[in-house]
């Protein structure tokens, strides 16, 4: 699986929008972008996934650079609940039995 | 969306005794599970694969004789970690994934075991 870089820590204001880069440029093609998070002492929570178009779900924005070598998760409205870390991984979907590979993640802390 | 528990959320043991933790797929059925485990401020490292019928694919680095993981339906996959030492305390954590044509992976919320 490519590898992804993600800044170690980022701060937002509650209310604000929280965007969370990623660089992932050694990404293949048939490699989807997935983001999870992690509360303190919980299992990781599914954010959103894209391949190339850009992605919208009720929690987050997913923007994919057109060459697909980096992407921004966008937390529109930020809150105190999404205090977490936010992981990035690449990964062939739609591929039976391959795991999520985790790295350091991004640790956003949204203040009041 | 599909729902994984786990069992216990946490547990203490003594050194050298045996802890056995359940993983479910409460909604769906998951012909793929993977455990990871997590240490303090660090992030999940993947342990095994483990898929329903068959023998556990293990990560290199981990002991399969000591971390023992069974998948014998497609909801429940357990791992026993045989003769525990205090290096072993941790945050478990399973996944599950469906069946064909949905490949997304849900998490269980996650074991914490301490080892005395």
């Amino acid at each position: 699986d490519a590898k992804t870089t993600q800044p170690t820590s980022m701060d937002c204001a509650e209310g604000r929008a929280a965007n969370l880069p990623c660089n992932h440029s050694t990404i293949s093609g048939n490699e989807y972008v997935y983001w999870y998070r992690q509360i303190h002492s919980q299992g990781p929570q599914y954010i959103i996934h894209g391949l190339k178009n850009n992605e919208t779900n009720e929690m987050a924005s997913l923007i994919i650079t057109e060459d697909r070598k980096s992407s921004t998760l966008i937390l529109p409205h930020a809150t105190l609940r999404d205090t977490a870390v936010y992981y990035c991984i690449v990964r062939v979907a739609e591929q039976a039995g391959t795991a999520l590979i985790f790295g350091k993640g991004t640790t956003l802390s949204v203040s009041s | 969306g599909a729902v994984v528990s786990q069992h216990p959320s946490w547990v203490i043991c003594k050194s050298g005794t045996s802890v056995k933790i359940e993983c479910r797929s409460l909604d769906f059925q998951a012909t793929t599970m993977f455990w990871y485990r997590q240490f303090p401020k660090q992030s999940l490292m993947l342990m095994a694969t483990s898929n329903e019928g068959s023998k556990a694919t293990y990560e290199q680095g981990v002991e399969k004789d000591k971390f023992l993981i069974n998948h014998a339906s497609l909801t429940l996959s357990t791992l026993t970690v045989t003769s525990a030492h205090p290096e072993d305390s941790s945050f478990y954590i399973c996944s599950a994934e469906g069946l064909a044509g949905e490949y997304e992976q849900y998490f269980g919320p996650g074991t914490r075991l301490t080892v005395t």
